[in-house]
Order: C-alpha cells, then sequence, then structure tokens
C-alpha cells in the first residue's frame, strides 16, 4: 500500500491557460474526493466518486473545472481558462465504503500558482 | 447542517507543556469527528477518530480527544508537547449515518512548540 499519490506536486501557470491534476488513490478504496485548501484555510470539498461515477459536487465548483475517474481508479481535475483565484492547494482523498467509520486517507497535494 | 470551530488560530507552548487545542461543532445528527495533521507541503494525515463508544479517544503520537455531547466539542490534548509536534491541526465533523458523509473541516490551529 502506497498511500494515495499526486502528480504534479507543483504547478505554475498563466492566467488563462488549462492546467490538469491526477490522482491515484489507495487500490481498493472505492470512493475518491477532491478538496481546495487555500492559506489558512481548512480543506474545502469540491467533488468525489464512487467508483467512476461522481455523486455530488459543490457549488464552488465552476464550470471552468471538470473531474473525471474513468476506470474508477484514478481521478483527473481539469481547470480550464485558470484565474490567480484559482491558486491553491488541491488535495486528493480516498476511502472505502462510508457508511462504516472508514476514514478518508490524503495525498500530498498539488500546488497551484496561477500568476 | 454541520459545522466546525476551532478557536485560536494560533497555540504557542514550550516543549513539554500540555497542549490544547479546541474544537466545537454542530450537527443535526450524531457525529463521527475527526482530528487531522497536516505538516508544511504535505497531506493531511488522521490523528483519531471518535465514531461511537468511548468518548475519550486516543491516537497517534500521544494525542487524545474527549468527545462531550453536552458542550459539543471535541477538544484535542497531549500532555507533553514535542518540538515534531508543530503543525497544523484541524478537526472536521461528518454525519454518522445518512447523507453523503462529506467531512466539514474546521479552518485549523498553527501549533508552535516553543524549546
Amino acid at each position: 500500500d502506497t498511500g494515495v499519490s499526486q502528480n504534479p506536486r507543483h504547478k505554475i501557470t498563466k492566467r488563462g491557460q488549462n492546467v490538469t491534476f491526477r490522482c491515484d488513490p489507495i487500490s481498493e478504496h472505492n470512493r475518491l474526493y477532491w478538496y481546495r485548501q487555500t492559506l489558512g484555510q481548512g480543506p474545502e470539498f469540491l467533488t468525489y466518486f464512487q467508483n467512476e461515477a461522481q455523486l455530488e459536487k459543490s457549488r464552488l465548483l465552476s464550470d471552468r473545472f471538470s473531474a473525471e475517474r474513468p476506470k474508477g481508479s484514478f481521478s483527473t481535475l481539469e481547470i480550464q481558462r485558470t484565474e490567480q483565484g484559482d491558486s491553491a492547494m488541491y488535495l486528493c482523498a480516498s476511502s472505502l465504503d462510508p457508511q462504516s467509520s472508514y476514514e478518508q486517507y490524503f495525498g500530498p497535494g498539488t500546488r497551484l500558482t496561477v500568476t | 447542517a454541520q459545522s466546525v470551530t476551532q478557536l485560536g488560530s494560533h497555540v504557542s507552548v514550550s516543549e513539554g507543556a500540555l497542549v490544547l487545542l479546541r474544537c466545537n461543532y454542530s450537527s443535526s445528527v450524531p457525529p463521527y469527528l475527526f482530528w487531522y495533521v497536516q505538516y508544511p507541503n504535505q497531506g493531511l494525515q488522521l490523528l483519531l477518530k471518535y465514531t461511537t463508544g468511548a468518548t475519550l479517544v486516543k491516537g497517534i503520537n500521544g494525542f487524545e480527544a474527549e468527545f462531550k455531547k453536552s458542550e459539543t466539542s471535541f477538544h484535542l490534548t497531549k500532555p507533553s508537547a514535542h518540538m515534531s509536534d508543530a503543525a497544523e491541526y484541524f478537526c472536521a465533523v461528518r454525519k454518522g449515518s445518512g447523507g453523503s458523509y462529506i467531512p466539514t473541516f474546521g479552518r485549523g490551529t498553527s501549533l508552535i512548540v516553543h524549546p
């Protein structure tokens, strides 16, 4: 078990460019979550998948954001036409069936800087 | 709806002193409660969790927390601080049953440990 991994760890992009992040969850975990964390704040929920189905999206997830989990394994989060306000740490987490006490395991995050 | 309030964005202690990080929650249903720790440029790591049963919960690295329903609190303590405890700590709450099981995080408390 290698834990949750995220790539890249850091991304610097110019305003208006598109970026894509990848998350590889713990292999047997069926749930995958994306969060955004800005300086001095806790993680804010963006969206989650159960297997390949995207079951919930936060109102924070504007139309410029899209997430996929095509085969129920890894997931990608794409931000189109980036804005300076998108600068944040993007965290991925995975878990087993949440109807029990199973907690989420977090990846190291991708830090996005939009210049 | 559920929410978390962490009192004090920064807590400063001397090495060897008691650590007390405060967390109050609101939840319309019996909650599951979590404390996570985040070191610089890393993801969140679970310290401990309360689901059901014993209200005093022991976690990793000598931390413990007590669920007090009457006070809607879940404060984190450690008898003797170590320099390596310096980090950001997040309290989180989620529904124990029903709903999407998405946790709500507090804004975090930065623990500073002085030699």
